[in-house]
């Protein structure tokens, strides 16, 4: 089944630590999208992709760090210099090109989060 | 900057009854507005999609309209399920590719 895969489920970061959050889709799908989601405060977005080897920066992008190697790949780091990086992270895709010329009007699809807590 | 507002913030109501999630965003500049469903610990599901061309979009038991000269949105559930509990959250859209502005979400409680 095509879909949006985020691992680890639970992850730990000590002080000092860098970490790597895995999205990896098979859905074609030519954006992609990392959220972060605090209690009680909507979606905020890190960073975004919408074309291989590029990204941008979202409202939240400070202490963090992307890549886009390929189509199907999103990796997000969460580095030492986030300082408070308790959440819940979300990862999105989006298919952007469609024959029946519905240009970036297609639903946007989500993994199953990570939640990142702090050792 | 987008402002995303959903109100109420949390809603109970007995199973079979009809009810109303309202949205609201300032800025009507939107191309497009979805409709999402969460459960606790889990992601976003899809529920519906309005072009900012269209006025509304139905699925099932779900129906959500959109007002956007006045930056509004409403997503009407009929005849309730236990089920349907969870948390119900609106996005709205600038451009294709960009992001999704979301709200804080309604948390709903359908009880049997």
């Amino acid at each position: 089944d095509g879909g949006i895969t985020q691992s680890p489920k639970y992850l730990f970061r000590k002080e000092g630590q860098n970490v790597t959050l895995s999205c990896e889709q098979n859905l074609n799908h030519d954006a992609m999208y990392w959220y972060r989601q605090d209690p009680g405060q909507g979606l905020r977005l890190i960073y975004y992709s919408q074309i291989v080897n590029d990204f941008q920066k979202g409202d939240i992008a400070e202490g963090y760090s992307v890549s886009r190697e390929k189509k199907e790949s999103f990796p997000l780091t969460v580095t030492s210099a986030q300082k408070n990086p308790t959440a819940f992270y979300l990862c999105a895709s989006e298919h952007l090109v469609s024959g029946t010329g519905l240009w970036g009007n297609q639903p946007q699809h989500f993994g199953d989060g990570t939640r990142l807590s702090i050792l | 900057k987008q402002e995303v507002t959903q109100i109420p913030a949390a809603l109970s109501v007995p199973e079979g009854e009809n009810l109303v999630l309202n949205c609201s965003f300032t800025d009507s500049a939107i191309y497009n507005l979805q409709w999402f469903r969460q459960d606790p610990g889990k992601g976003l599901t899809s529920l519906l999609l309005i072009q900012s061309s269209q006025r509304e979009q139905t699925s099932g038991r779900l129906n959500a309209s959109l007002d956007k000269s006045s930056g509004r949105s409403t997503l009407y559930i009929a005849a309730s399920q236990p089920g349907d509990s969870a948390t119900y959250l609106c996005a709205v859209k600038k451009a294709p590719g960009n992001q999704f502005y979301f709200g804080t979400g309604t948390s709903l409680t359908v009880i049997p």
